[in-house]
């Protein structure tokens, strides 16, 4: 479904601290899942990815797990460094066409 | 990551105008590119799915006649937005999927205002 808001829900960290930021999806027949990260005025940048068969992957300072059962998808940060600073989207890949369902987002704010 | 770029990056133009922005991925081919719009502090909304060699598939409530798809090759897109209004005015994104990983890589987006 359409994902509307005026404000995006915010997460505020202090530098070096881990983040958790979570995503409901809604469309239990979704095989791939991705994570992106969206600074100000530019397009969303990949960050890590994840199937359905599976429910960790791991990359370089973030682990993504999926939880098929309720349907939610998070995404970890470990030591967040100021340049993490921006909205992170989750989003869900379905349907024959494989078009991209993206999530509210979430602003990660990275306090010094 | 695959490279996908967008020109122009961002366009002033006066209501009634027509204005064309190309979608282009730079080192693999594309038979399907998709173009999004994002207003501020919103997630991005799907449009439209390009297809290279036949016509574009829209979204609900996405005018077809306003929103012109080109998918003249393989590595480039086209959305112009016709008889452009201030509601218009928004972020507007491409992606390209690399067919390998079926991962979707973005545009930079192009910022339309129109006025």
């Amino acid at each position: 479904g359409e994902n509307v808001g005026l404000h995006l829900p915010t997460l505020s960290v202090q530098e070096g601290d881990n983040s958790i930021i979570n995503c409901a999806y809604s469309n239990s027949a979704s095989d791939y899942f991705i994570w992106y990260k969206q600074e100000s005025g530019k397009g969303p940048q990949f960050i890590i990815d994840i199937r359905s068969n599976m429910d960790k992957r791991q990359g370089q300072r973030v682990t993504v797990l999926l939880n098929k059962t309720v349907k939610h998808l998070s995404l970890q940060i470990a030591a967040t460094q100021p340049g993490d600073s921006a909205v992170y989207f989750c989003a869900e890949l379905s349907g024959s066409a494989r078009q991209l369902t993206f999530g509210s987002g979430t602003q990660l704010t990275v306090l010094p | 990551g695959a490279v996908v770029s967008q020109h122009p990056s961002w366009v002033i133009c006066k209501s009634g105008t027509s204005v064309k922005i190309e979608c282009r991925s730079l080192d693999f081919q594309a038979t399907t590119m998709f173009w999004y719009r994002q207003f501020p502090k919103q997630s991005l909304m799907l449009m439209a799915t390009s297809n290279e060699g036949s016509k574009a598939t829209y979204e609900q409530g996405v005018e077809k006649d306003k929103f012109l798809i080109n998918h003249a090759s393989l590595t480039l897109s086209t959305l112009t937005v016709t008889s452009a209004h201030p509601e218009d005015s928004s972020f507007y994104i491409c992606s390209a999927p690399d067919i390998r990983s079926e991962t979707q890589y973005f545009g930079p987006g192009t910022r339309l205002l129109v006025l």
